[in-house]
């Protein structure tokens, strides 16, 4: 029982630099996040999906690009890195988008990226 | 802004003493989690309360949630090593429509044995 699957755990990138981060779950969850993890400031949520075809923006999108091709995926774009981008990076899904009881986020373990 | 604000920050403290974590807002929440993360690790969930004056217990954790929805805490009774982590308190909102979860932005706690 994989849950989420983030790949890759560390990424070292220069200034201008792309890439992906790659999210996956075998949950069927329909709900799925990223948020990027700065010491001292929580989780700040980047973009969400509530299903197949349909993202929004969060609390920091710039910077970030994502798309929802399947109820499994979610990959996050960086499109031109930059240092300040420099942080740990989880994504989470969760059943639906109402967290009750019988709804909470499931992580993965996380990305940390660092941009020089 | 932070929406949700959590203190202590850090907290160190000496095997069996009793703790107590806030997690204060000006806003209203639909449901309030904490969450538990280990290094290396993404968060776990502990618990959801969703009703205002809520209570619940989880072995030697309480949670409470405030009677008017803003606010909650987390006692600990008796810590041991094994409780030492990153708490995060979330509270859930809705927002054009959609409803998410904004995070507090943690207390490190260590026991010490």
């Amino acid at each position: 029982n994989a849950g989420v699957t983030q790949t890759p755990k560390f990424q070292v990138l220069k200034t201008g630099q792309s890439m992906t981060l790659q999210c996956a779950q075998d949950m069927n969850h329909e709900y799925m996040s990223w948020y990027r993890q700065d010491p001292g400031m929580g989780l700040r949520l980047i973009h969400y999906s509530v299903g197949a075809g349909i993202t929004d923006q969060g609390e920091v999108p710039n910077g970030y690009n994502v798309s929802r091709s399947t109820t499994e995926d979610f990959p996050l774009r960086l499109l031109s890195a930059a240092p300040s981008q420099t942080s740990v990076y989880f994504c989470a899904s969760s059943r639906r988008g109402g967290f009750s009881y019988n709804s909470p986020l499931h992580f993965g373990n996380g990305t940390r990226l660092t941009v020089t | 802004t932070q929406l949700l604000k959590q203190s202590p920050q850090f907290l160190s403290i000496q095997e069996g003493e009793n703790l107590t974590v806030y997690c204060n807002s000006s806003s209203v929440f639909s449901s309030l989690q904490w969450y538990r993360q280990e290094p290396g690790e993404g968060p776990v969930l502990l618990v959801t309360v969703v009703t205002g004056g809520e209570v619940k217990k989880l072995k030697r954790l309480t949670f409470q949630f405030g009677d008017a929805r803003k606010d909650s805490s987390l006692h600990i009774t008796a810590a041991q090593p094994g409780d030492t982590g990153l708490y995060l308190c979330a509270g859930e909102v809705r927002d054009q429509g959609a409803q998410k979860l904004v995070f507090g932005q943690g207390t490190r706690l260590t026991i010490n044995p």
